[in-house]
């Protein structure tokens, strides 16, 4: 079973900020949090990744908890083509183990 | 990183009848896997592809029915067998890998096969 749960569905305005929280209280010392978008019709695409402190890259900014139990993906300024399934995993960076989804957040970005 | 290609991205097959998806990687990899995507669904792991034996199957699964190959490191394939409808689904293909020199490790997917049974 996934180790995190997402709420399943969530709007936001095009040009807003997105906020896409994630629970994962069952996260052990030497798992990240990932997390992955699908846009219709094609495969997960890898957006970002964190340990403990925040991280950003050109795509996203990741917040994780002090407690680790839970994170947020922002997307600082939604598109119309930010309109995905956002997946959130934990997993060991050096496993190379599958990767196990659970359902994921529908976000639609609304003009 | 490891570019994926699938074929065929999508297919419409008749049912009782079998169908091969192949998954090509531009690069040597040890882990590859197979998983399902149903209809507004998230993605199912299917198996894990071991090169030089039997594939290892996740609960629900079996052989008989998602029969895969791995002949090498960089190919492998699933055939879904005996459709029904309701192995209309998007099949897709991935492996874990790690950069030369580096232990992080990363997943990538390929685009898919929407399969339609009709």
């Amino acid at each position: 079973d996934a180790k995190t749960t997402q709420p399943p569905s969530m709007d936001c305005a095009e040009g807003r900020a997105a906020n896409l929280p994630c629970n994962h209280s069952t996260i052990s010392g030497n798992e990240y949090v990932y997390w992955y978008r699908q846009i219709h019709s094609q495969g997960p695409q890898y957006i970002i990744h964190g340990l403990k402190n925040n991280e950003t890259n050109e795509m996203a900014s990741l917040i994780i908890t002090e407690d680790r139990k839970s994170s947020t993906l922002i997307l600082p300024h939604a598109t119309l083509r930010d309109t995905a399934v956002y997946y959130c995993i934990v997993r060991s960076k050096t496993s190379y183990d599958k990767v196990i989804f659970g359902p994921g957040t529908s976000l639609s970005v609304i003009p | 990183s490891a570019v994926i290609s699938q074929k065929p991205s999508r297919d419409i097959c008749q049912r009782g009848t079998s169908l091969t998806i192949q998954c090509q990687v531009d690069s040597q990899v040890t882990m590859m896997f197979w998983y399902r995507q149903q209809p507004g669904q998230s993605l199912t792991l299917i198996a894990t592809a071991n090169q030089g034996s039997e594939a290892t199957y996740e609960s629900g699964f079996v052989i008989d029915k998602f029969p895969i190959s791995r002949p090498n490191l960089t190919f492998s394939t699933l055939t879904v067998s005996n459709m029904s409808p309701e192995d209309s689904s998007i099949y897709l293909c991935s492996v874990v890998v790690a950069p030369p020199l580096n232990t992080d490790t990363e997943a990538f997917f390929g685009q898919g096969t929407r399969l339609t049974v009709v």
